[in-house]
């Protein structure tokens, strides 16, 4: 069973470049949500995805899009990243988007924009 | 902004040694969740405590939680060198169905 798998372990971006980060799950959890975590400022939340079809802002969208075509996948897109995305990404899933239903974390992507 | 904050922001102990962090937030909620976060990992969940309970145990871990004052505290019993890690609290910003918000964390190191 490997849970919420996360692809690229790492990367290095040239500033405006495009780059999806990967994320699936094979728990069958309506809920999915992308964190960056930063030195300082701990984990917050960038978009969520409360079933397959829907998706929510966060509380630092910006600069990030996503999309759930399906239960299983829930990719971050950066359209042009910028020095100030450098940070380690983690995508979580829950059964069900409620506050009663813990998160279960991806090993996390670390990037690095130049 | 962070729903929850924890306290201390760091915390170094002795093996054997009980290590408590606290957590306070803001708003009311529905429930509160710690987790662990070993270094370069991801975020593991440890325990939720509902709004209506007090006291909460698993294994060494003991939750408490006081809605009067908005806070809540993690003690670990007895620490191992293996409980060295950043514990987060995280609770819902507003209530309904909206997502978990975490703090910042309260790393712990706990020396052999």
């Amino acid at each position: 069973i490997a849970g919420i798998t996360q692809a690229p372990t790492s990367q290095i971006l040239a500033a405006g470049r495009r780059m999806t980060l990967r994320c699936t799950q094979d728990m069958r959890h309506n809920a999915m949500y992308w964190y960056r975590q930063d030195l300082g400022l701990g984990l917050r939340l960038i978009h969520y995805s409360n079933t397959a079809g829907t998706t929510g802002k966060g509380e630092v969208p910006d600069g990030y899009s996503v999309s759930r075509a399906n239960t299983d996948d829930f990719p971050l897109t950066l359209a042009s990243a910028v020095p100030s995305q450098t940070s380690v990404y983690f995508c979580a899933s829950s059964e069900q988007g409620s506050s009663y239903n813990e998160q279960f974390f991806g090993p996390g992507t670390r990037l690095t924009v130049l | 902004s962070q729903q929850g904050e924890e306290d201390p922001q760091a915390l170094s102990i002795q093996e054997g040694e009980n290590a408590t962090m606290n957590c306070s937030y803001k708003t009311s909620i529905n429930n509160l969740q710690w987790y662990r976060q070993n270094s370069g990992r991801g975020l593991v969940h440890l325990i939720l405590i509902r709004s209506n309970e007090r006291e909460k145990h698993s294994g060494r871990l003991r939750v408490t939680l006081d809605t009067s004052k908005k806070s809540s505290s993690l003690l670990i019993t007895a620490s191992r060198a293996a409980d060295t890690a950043s514990y987060f609290c995280a609770t819902v910003k507003n209530s309904g169905n909206t997502p978990l918000v975490f703090g910042k964390g309260t790393r712990l190191s706990v020396i052999a």
